[in-house]
């Protein structure tokens, strides 16, 4: 089963207003990251937050972490229509590996946003 | 700096056709990755090379085979390709293993009828 699911699987949004996605998860983490993927391209990472962290910032990107709660929430504050594009968290999952676990990340199925202008 | 490049960007094949996927990145990175992304399964990983001279299978290696040919490519290769393996592969890479973020190649669009 997915490590990493996004909530929800879709928003539709107007220009100017604030996008909030989030995503859980069922493991213990060592952290945990954000990708968007624009139409017929690869992701791009976004940022990356460790276990030890609660909220990080970039640009109009707020993440927070509450590992109690094993989620995490991405807002895109004052959005344009640039933003359109689906937004995945992956997580790395150690338990759920068997023998070598180090590089293995797992993608959520990902939140499609748009942005109307 | 062009990143992750994969080669082609486009394929159709019969089933029982064989097929090499090519990814070279141009970042130094000592990790690569192959995943496939199918419509609402998201990104799973096929294989993964830590470093040069070292492959580990992933969540779904079945039908697939890698080579890390050397620091700057890792290949992907399709050996009796299937209707199921009918997806857009990705090649991604990063510094190293220990979850850095990865840099992602534009994918191949496979069809395999």
């Amino acid at each position: 089963s997915q490590q990493g699911e996004e909530d929800p699987q879709a928003l539709s949004i107007q220009e100017g207003e604030n996008a909030t996605m989030n995503c859980s998860y069922k493991t213990s983490i060592n952290n945990l990251q954000w990708y968007r993927q624009n139409s017929g391209r690869g992701l791009v990472h976004l940022i990356l937050i460790r276990s030890n962290e609660r909220e990080k910032h970039s640009g109009r990107l707020r993440v927070t972490l509450d590992t109690s709660k094993k989620s995490s929430s991405l807002l895109i504050t004052a959005s344009r229509a640039a933003d359109t594009a689906s937004y995945f968290c992956a997580t790395d999952a150690r338990f759920l590996d068997r023998g070598s676990t180090l590089g293995r990340l797992y993608f959520g199925r990902g939140t499609q946003l748009t942005v109307w202008p | 700096n062009a990143g992750v490049t994969q080669t082609p960007k486009f394929q159709v094949l019969k089933t029982g056709q064989s097929m090499t996927l090519q990814c070279a990145q141009d970042m130094n990175h000592n990790s690569m990755y192959w995943y496939r992304q199918d419509p609402g399964m998201g990104l799973r990983l096929i294989y993964y090379s830590a470093s040069e001279g070292t492959t580990d299978k992933g969540e779904v290696p079945n039908g697939y085979n890698v080579s890390r040919l050397n620091k700057r490519e890792f290949s992907l290769r399709l050996e009796s390709a299937a209707p199921s393996q009918t997806s857009v592969y990705f090649c991604a890479s990063s510094e190293d293993v220990s979850n850095q973020p990865q840099h992602f190649g534009d994918g191949t669009r496979l069809s395999i009828l």
